[in-house]
C-alpha cells in the first residue's frame, strides 16, 4: 500500500537557522506529494504542493522537489522564524476510484523555533 | 467565506454510548472526506463522498463507524458502542473536484472525542 516516512521529532532550532524535515514515500502508483502544517490552536492547512516529478512547490520560504528517482520530498526553509513554530506532515494521494484524492500522512513532525 | 466547520470541538462520552460528529463542507465543494488522527500519529483516511454516495469506505476501521451525507453538504459520521480506543480527533476535509491530481483539501478544526 502507500505509506509515508517523514523525519522524527521534535526538530528544536534558532531563528535564522536552516531548516530540513526529510520525507519518503512508497506508493502503488504516481502520486501527487503536498506538505501540510498544523499551527498551535488551528486545523491542517497545505503549506506547499508538487503534482510530477522535478516539480517544486513552494510557499512562505518553504520549497520541496518532487524526487521520484529518490522517492522524496524534502521540506526546506534556509531561514526560520518563531512563526514558522508548528507541526508538519508530509501527504501523498494517488487518484484511485475517478476523482478520489484521499491523503497518506506521514507522522508529522513537530518543529520549535526559538528567538 | 466560511472554512470548513465541525461540531462539536470537543465531545466526552462513556463507553458503549453513540455519538454524531457533523461536518459542514465549504459551499460548493462536492468532495468530502473524513480522517483521523490518533495522539502523535498523522491522519488516516476514514470514508470519501463525492455528492451525496460514499465512494470509498475503505478506512472505517469495523461496521460500529457509519457516516452518511444525504443533501451532499453537510455530513455526520456516526460512531455506535463506543470504545476507549476510538478515543482521537476526527478531521473533515473538503475539496472542489476539478481540481484533480492538484486538489487541495481543506480542513476543519476537528472533533477531539474521548471515551471514558
Amino acid at each position: 500500500g502507500d505509506s509515508v516516512t517523514q523525519m522524527e521529532g521534535p526538530v528544536t532550532l534558532s531563528e535564522e537557522a536552516f531548516l530540513t524535515i526529510n520525507c519518503t514515500y512508497t506508493a502503488t502508483g504516481y502520486p501527487s506529494l503536498f506538505w501540510y502544517v498544523q499551527y498551535p490552536g488551528e486545523g491542517l492547512q497545505l503549506l506547499l504542493k508538487a503534482t510530477k516529478a522535478d516539480d517544486k512547490g513552494s510557499n512562505k520560504g518553504f520549497e520541496a522537489t518532487y524526487r521520484k528517482e529518490t522517492t522524496s520530498f524534502h521540506l526546506e526553509k534556509g531561514s526560520v522564524q518563531v512563526s514558522d513554530s508548528a507541526v508538519y506532515f508530509c501527504a501523498l494521494s494517488v487518484p484511485s476510484g475517478g476523482s478520489n484524492y484521499k491523503l497518506t500522512f506521514g507522522k508529522g513532525t513537530l518543529l520549535t523555533v526559538n528567538p | 467565506g466560511a472554512g470548513v466547520s465541525q461540531t462539536p470541538s470537543n465531545k466526552v462520552t462513556e463507553k458503549g454510548k453513540y455519538v454524531e460528529l457533523r461536518c459542514d463542507p465549504i459551499s460548493g465543494h462536492t468532495a468530502l472526506y473524513w480522517y483521523r488522527q490518533s495522539l502523535g500519529q498523522g491522519p488516516e483516511f476514514l470514508i470519501y463522498f463525492q455528492g451525496t454516495g460514499a465512494a470509498d469506505d475503505s478506512g472505517l476501521p469495523n461496521d460500529r463507524f457509519f457516516a452518511v451525507r444525504p443533501e451532499g453538504s453537510v455530513s455526520t459520521l456516526k460512531i455506535q458502542r463506543t470504545e476507549r480506543g476510538d478515543s482521537a480527533v476526527y478531521l473533515c476535509a473538503s475539496s472542489p473536484t476539478t481540481s484533480g491530481r492538484s486538489s487541495e483539501q481543506f480542513f476543519g478544526p476537528g472533533t477531539r472525542l474521548t471515551v471514558l
